[in-house]
């Protein structure tokens, strides 16, 4: 079975500062993706930033960046200088068995 | 280019009620999930679609649930006899298998609240 666990159920930092959200997970899959997905307030689901399980190197979009480490299986979202409307939900997601898997979520709030 | 559609955007019904959700994809896309999500936690997978087929169904998709594509466009997510644990967020999301990427594209959601 896959599974995602995120264990930071909710972070707060202040604008313009650099947060880490944290995310393990586990497949038997070889090939697969892993993405960060953003769910701000009563909006819907976008996608982040996604990461090849085949790339060693990380993958980063614009102030964000993910720290993939395949053998411990963890892939952390790092981002930076953080802006008031990256307040949202965050869910870490795995790619298998033809659907995506997500954790739990975090809360990041930004603080002004 | 329009994104994924889903209504009604919110949805109050008396326990024991049917209710019936739609999704819309984006047109090029050839496959289509719901997934429920709680308050707090992340999206459930329920269910997907390749084209008009049904490919799986979770174990929480109880025969209460039943969920159709008839022409491998919009789907239709319904709820018979509702129940007080079938509130949540039921959302749809779309794909394209040639993507091979496996991200998918949501709607904004149809929450359900039954009381």
């Amino acid at each position: 079975a896959q599974t995602v666990t995120q264990s930071q159920p909710e972070m707060s930092v202040q604008e313009a500062e650099t947060v880490t959200l944290s995310c393990t997970y586990d497949t038997s899959e070889s090939n697969y993706y892993l993405f960060w997905y953003k769910q701000p307030p009563s909006r819907q689901m976008i996608l982040v930033i996604r990461q090849e399980a085949y790339k060693q190197q990380n993958a980063t979009e614009n102030r964000f960046s993910v720290n993939f480490q395949k053998a411990a299986k963890s892939f952390s979202l790092k981002i930076s200088d953080s802006q008031l409307g990256d307040t949202a939900m965050y869910f870490c997601a795995l790619s298998a068995a033809q659907k995506l898997v997500f954790g739990q979520g975090t809360r990041l709030t930004i603080n002004p | 280019d329009t994104g994924v559609s889903q209504n009604p955007r919110h949805k109050i019904t008396k326990r024991g009620q049917n209710v019936t959700f739609r999704c819309d994809p984006i047109s090029e896309h050839n496959r289509l999930y719901w997934y429920r999500q709680t308050l707090g936690q992340g999206p459930e997978f329920l269910t997907y679609f390749q084209n008009e087929a049904q490919l799986e169904k979770s174990r929480l998709l109880s025969d209460r649930f039943s969920a159709e594509r008839p022409k491998g466009s919009f789907s239709t997510l319904e709820i018979q006899r509702t129940e007080q644990g079938d509130s949540a967020m039921y959302l749809c999301a779309s794909t394209n298998t040639g993507m091979g990427t496996g991200e998918l594209f949501f709607g904004e959601g149809s929450r359900l609240t039954v009381l």
